[in-house]
């Protein structure tokens, strides 16, 4: 199986700032590289696929680079609805797996 | 607006089976000129996501080996549903369990969810 390594597991930031989660693959996975937000109580939320590539009607604000086993996740300008757990989620084999998570707070 | 939801016992005893039903709206399984694979991933509570497994339109199934043994899924175009099955639960089975739509292929995002139901093992 490909682990998915994501650090770090929390964080805690002030409106405004610029946010970066990484997520690390077990081997090289080019860019087979999803990203999801989790709200509170809510389903996972596909925000970004294959490493780069925004969803439809996902704020700009939300961006994804990497390739192969490093990858990252930014939030360039952190809102107070950007609350949320982000997992990562590798497509490049069976089975999909994920990320261990990464809980953003405001500070 | 393609919706999913789930539906089924919200309690199960352990060694019983868990049996879930995603019901697809505001869009075909099949019948349409692109077709997708449909997915279930679960969360334990206070935890992070697993693949559980998928299926295409036909039936085709691909499953996670950590649950294989364990794991059925298939799928009913007539009612627009896929459901899940797993044998012999345990206290570790107690998840949310989510319906999702993948891609074109089976290696794809999930996108988008259903709302997700806690499944408890308990007796």
């Amino acid at each position: 199986d490909i682990q998915m390594t994501q650090s770090p597991s929390s964080l805690s930031a002030s409106v405004g700032d610029r946010v970066t989660i990484t997520c690390q693959a077990s081997q090289d996975i080019s860019t087979y590289l999803n990203w999801y937000q989790q709200k509170p109580g809510k389903a996972p939320k596909l925000l970004i696929y294959d490493a780069s590539n925004l969803e439809t009607g996902v704020p700009s604000r939300f961006s994804g680079s990497g390739s192969g086993t490093d990858f990252s996740f930014t939030v360039s300008s952190l809102q107070p609805e950007d609350i949320a757990t982000y997992y990562c989620q590798q497509h490049d084999n069976l089975p999909l797996t994920f990320g261990g998570g990464t809980k953003v707070e405001i500070k | 607006q393609l919706q999913l939801r789930e539906s089924g016992p919200g309690l199960v005893k352990p060694s019983e089976t868990l049996s879930l039903t995603c019901t697809v709206s505001g869009g075909s399984i099949s019948n349409t000129n692109y077709y997708y694979y449909w997915g279930w991933i679960r969360q334990p509570p206070g935890k992070g996501l697993e693949w559980i497994g998928t299926v295409y339109y036909t039936g085709s199934t691909s499953y996670n080996p950590s649950l294989k043994s364990r794991v059925t899924i298939s799928v009913d175009t007539s009612k627009n549903q896929f459901s899940l099955k797993l044998t012999s639960v345990n206290a570790a089975d107690t998840a949310v369990y989510y319906c999702a739509r993948a891609g074109a292929v089976v290696l794809s995002a999930f996108d988008p969810w259903g709302q997700g139901t806690l499944v408890t093992v308990s007796s």
